[in-house]
């Protein structure tokens, strides 16, 4: 595609509810990151993927958070029991490589909301 | 660890003047590389400028340029003839020692005034 494609834009959920978000990165882009970003501050990292794999998953902020990706494409992170804490713009990015993060490219992030 | 400081939680400039937006990061690496993006109301993070920690020169692209001092670990971001489109988020960011992930700092708010 295009650019970065996020999916849903928007999202409101009930605590304890399971979620996924969902980026379909930049057609032959190897390297695909997610970020947090809560309200009033910067970008957390959260986890990244080489192809089809996370090398590092100590950035996820519990056991409740998971991320694949399949066929070096789409990714989703999946959001087990949400807590209100969990409420932030979750962003996806990527880029050709993970040698630089010169070249990372953003979607326009989903807002998720936990009432 | 790397960190990133932005001291200016807001900013307010007139159309067609230079504004600088300060960032100080702290670092144990002698390698390293610094970032600043553009986050409009839209959301999404937009890639403005890239300096290395070897580069001698300051880096520019158009309107933007980095003022690097490497002693003073600074990087701040002048964006020249302000137009009413540059009010955004800016964040000023450092990558880690992976190579793969950047730290952000919190941010600035710039607003551009008619």
């Amino acid at each position: 595609g295009a650019g970065v494609s996020q999916s849903p834009s928007n999202k409101v959920t009930e605590k304890g509810k399971d979620v996924e978000l969902r980026c379909d990165p930049i057609s032959g882009h190897t390297a695909l990151y997610w970020y947090r970003q809560s309200l009033g501050q910067g970008l957390e990292f959260l986890i990244y993927f080489q192809g089809n794999s996370a090398p590092d998953k100590s950035g996820l902020p519990s056991d409740r958070f998971s991320a694949e990706r399949t066929g070096g494409s789409v990714s989703t992170l999946t959001i087990q029991r949400t807590q209100q804490e969990d409420s932030a713009v979750y962003l996806c990015a990527s880029s050709l490589t993970v040698v630089t993060s010169t070249e990372a490219f953003f979607g326009q992030g989903t807002r998720l909301t936990v009432v | 660890a790397q960190k990133i400081t932005q001291t200016q939680p807001g900013m307010f400039v007139q159309e067609k003047e230079a504004v600088t937006l300060d960032c100080t990061y702290d670092t144990s690496d002698q390698s390293y590389g610094l970032f600043w993006y553009k986050q409009p109301s839209s959301g999404e993070m937009i890639f403005l400028i890239y300096q290395g920690s070897y580069d001698e020169q300051n880096a520019t692209e158009g309107r933007y340029s980095l003022n690097f001092q490497k002693a003073r670990k600074s990087a701040n971001l002048v964006i020249s003839a302000s137009q009413l489109g540059d009010s955004a988020m800016y964040f000023c960011a450092i990558d880690t020692n992976s190579g793969y992930a950047l730290n952000f700092g919190k941010g600035t708010s710039l607003l551009v005034t008619p």
